[in-house]
Formats: C-alpha cells, structure tokens, sequence
C-alpha cells in the first residue's frame, strides 16, 4: 500500500543553521511527491512538488527537495533557517488510484531556536 | 481570488447536536476532500469527491455524511456529535486529483463537549 513515512516528530534548529526534513514513501509506480507548510492556526500550504525530470526541486521561501528514487525518499532543505520557518510540514505522495487522493505523512514539526 | 474558504471557522457543539461544515472553492476544480486533522494522527480522509453530485468514503467516513450537488460546494455533516469527533477539519480542492496537489481552506476548529 502507499505510504508516507517522516521519522522525525519534531526536530529544534538554531536560528541561520541549515535543515533537512526527512520523507520516506513507499510508492508502486513513479510517485508524484509534494510537501506543504502548516503555520499554527493556518491551513497547509503547498511548498514544492516533484512530477518529473530534474530530481531537485526549488519551492518557495528559500526550500529544494532532493527525490531519490533508489533510497525512495524526498527530503527537504533550507541552508538557512528563519524564525518564521517554525511549522509543521507534511510530505504526500499521490495519486491513489481511483480517488485520486494524495497520502500524507505525519508530519514533522519545526521549532527555531534564536 | 478566495480559492477554497471553510465555513465556520470555530464551532462548539454539545454531545448530539448535528451541524454542516461548508467548503466553497472558486477555481472551478472537480476533485474536492475532507480530512480531519488530530495531535500525532497526521491528515487522514473522511470523504471525498471526484465531480459534481459524487461523493466516496476515506479512511474514517464513519459520523459523517458529504454532498456535492454544486461543483463549488463540498458539505460535511455531523449527524449526531460525539466527542471522538473533536477536531480540526479541512477541506482541500484539486484540479486533477493527487497529480496537481491541493488547495486547502484555512480550516474549521470544532469541539464537541
């Protein structure tokens, strides 16, 4: 079955340091893989997504994303925190067949420390 | 230039009163969702909708009951609240399914006492 798997609940970074939040799917085909942001209070936010073609992506806010098919993976990075990264974020691999709904993961939640 | 808006934003229900929540998206996408969102739980569906007038179960559609007679709007209803549905809810719309990804509203935070 599809899945998403982020191993980190939560993870606390200083504030200019970089970040990698870390996404495994579990996928039958050529999955397309996207991740969101979550401010508090706020709905999601799509930061990037990857169809096809050149396997590192740039998103918004100064995010890429690294696809691996060998390591099935779609990490995301910043080489630079700001305080206003504090979030949760959420990878999701689709389309389900038939609903054609995407499968999230957990969530990763991001604390910046000043 | 709404995209999908989420109607209430904040509600309190006593145990066994019913309600809808609205979802109305204004970019013409035929796919839309409903997901409920819980501490550690992550997103998980309730029900979705592949077009106008169709509706379909996710992962957890006991509770609950959807509509789609308009494209635009996507209704979820609670017949008869229970605790167990303290949430926050969230409505997404897309224009091809999970190929495009998802527009999502900003949520509705819904408490059952």
């Amino acid at each position: 079955a599809q899945s998403v798997t982020q191993p980190d609940i939560h993870i606390t970074v200083s504030e200019g340091a970089s970040l990698e939040l870390r996404c495994n799917y579990s996928y039958g085909a050529t999955p397309y893989l996207f991740w969101y942001v979550q401010s508090p209070g706020q709905g999601l936010q799509l930061l990037l997504k990857y169809f096809s073609g050149d396997t590192l992506v740039q998103g918004i806010k100064g995010f890429e994303a690294e696809f691996k098919r060998s390591q099935s993976s779609f990490n995301l990075r910043k080489p630079s925190v700001h305080w206003s990264d504090a979030a949760e974020y959420f990878c999701a691999v689709g389309p389900i067949q038939g609903a054609q709904k995407l499968v999230f993961g957990q969530g990763t939640r991001l604390t910046i420390n000043p | 230039n709404a995209g999908v808006t989420q109607t209430p934003k904040f509600r309190v229900l006593k145990t066994g009163q019913s309600m809808t929540l609205l979802c109305a998206q204004d970019m013409n996408h035929e796919y839309m969702y409903w997901y409920r969102q819980d501490p550690g739980m992550g997103l998980r569906l309730i029900h979705y909708s592949v077009g106008e007038g169709t509706t379909a179960k996710g992962e957890v559609p006991d509770g609950y009951n959807v509509s789609r007679l308009k494209k635009q709007n996507f209704l979820l209803g609670l017949e008869s609240a229970a605790p167990s549905q303290t949430s926050v809810y969230f409505c997404a719309s897309s224009p091809a399914g999970g190929t495009y990804g998802y527009t999502f509203g900003s949520g509705t935070r819904l408490t059952v006492v």
